[in-house]
């Protein structure tokens, strides 16, 4: 059973640039496409974008001028690094095993871990 | 657009059935979605995947009690026998090439 689990900050202040990394256990990173969401306190989820393991992307056109997502196979990461933060960045930040390209939808998520921005 | 539609709650009685409707946009109604299950203070975890054609597939340990089915741009999830625990948020999901899409999501209240 893959297992994801995301670490970084919990405060970032306004501007500056958020860095998120996931890491994958118990399967193998490769040949999945993986994803970030976010939900906003009391809002639904927003996905943010997608990483395949070979290292293409595609973002939320919302998001797309503030945002990179990369991947580590050797350690079996993807990160998220995402500019320019305001209070409305602040979200619970989910990553997930993304098998929308083989037609299956988000099947296994992390717990989460919450962002504020504010100074 | 892909759009999906979901009404923001909904309620029943323990160990009563509920059905949730995800409807999918204009021009996209052959399309399959995911269902997510969000419980209060938790991730969301993976419920099932239902095509247009009603037929669907569950994720693992996902109890027989949740079921999909379609009809036309509509996809649902019937829960029966509901039990406290099944008082949650759900959200659809859906994918299209480099891009992904959640519904608004519905809060079931179990009464």
């Amino acid at each position: 059973q893959v297992q994801l689990q995301e670490s970084g900050p919990g405060l970032v202040k306004p501007s500056e640039t958020l860095s998120l990394t996931c890491t994958v256990s118990g399967g193998s990173i490769s040949s999945y496409y993986w994803s970030w969401i976010r939900q906003p306190p009391g809002k639904g989820l927003e996905w943010i974008g997608y990483i395949y393991y070979s290292g293409s992307t595609s973002y939320n056109s919302s998001l797309k001028s503030r945002l990179t997502i990369s991947v580590d196979t050797s350690k079996s990461q993807f990160s998220l690094k995402l500019s320019s933060l305001t209070a409305a960045d602040t979200a619970v930040y989910y990553c997930a095993r993304d098998r929308g390209s083989s037609g299956e939808g988000f099947d296994s998520w992390g717990q989460g871990t919450l962002v504020t921005v504010s100074s | 657009q892909l759009v999906l539609t979901q009404s923001p709650s909904a309620s029943a009685s323990l160990g009563a059935s509920v059905k949730l409707t995800c409807t999918l946009g204009n021009g996209y109604s052959s399309i399959a979605i995911a269902w997510l299950q969000q419980q209060p203070e938790k991730g969301p975890r993976y419920l099932m995947k239902v095509n247009n054609d009603g037929s669907h597939t569950k994720g693992d340990g996902i109890p027989d009690r949740f079921s999909g089915s379609s009809s036309g741009a509509e996809r649902y999830l019937t829960i029966s026998s509901l039990q406290s625990e099944d008082e949650a948020d759900y959200y659809c999901q859906t994918w299209g090439t480099g891009i992904r899409v959640f519904g608004g999501g519905t809060k079931l209240t179990v009464l």
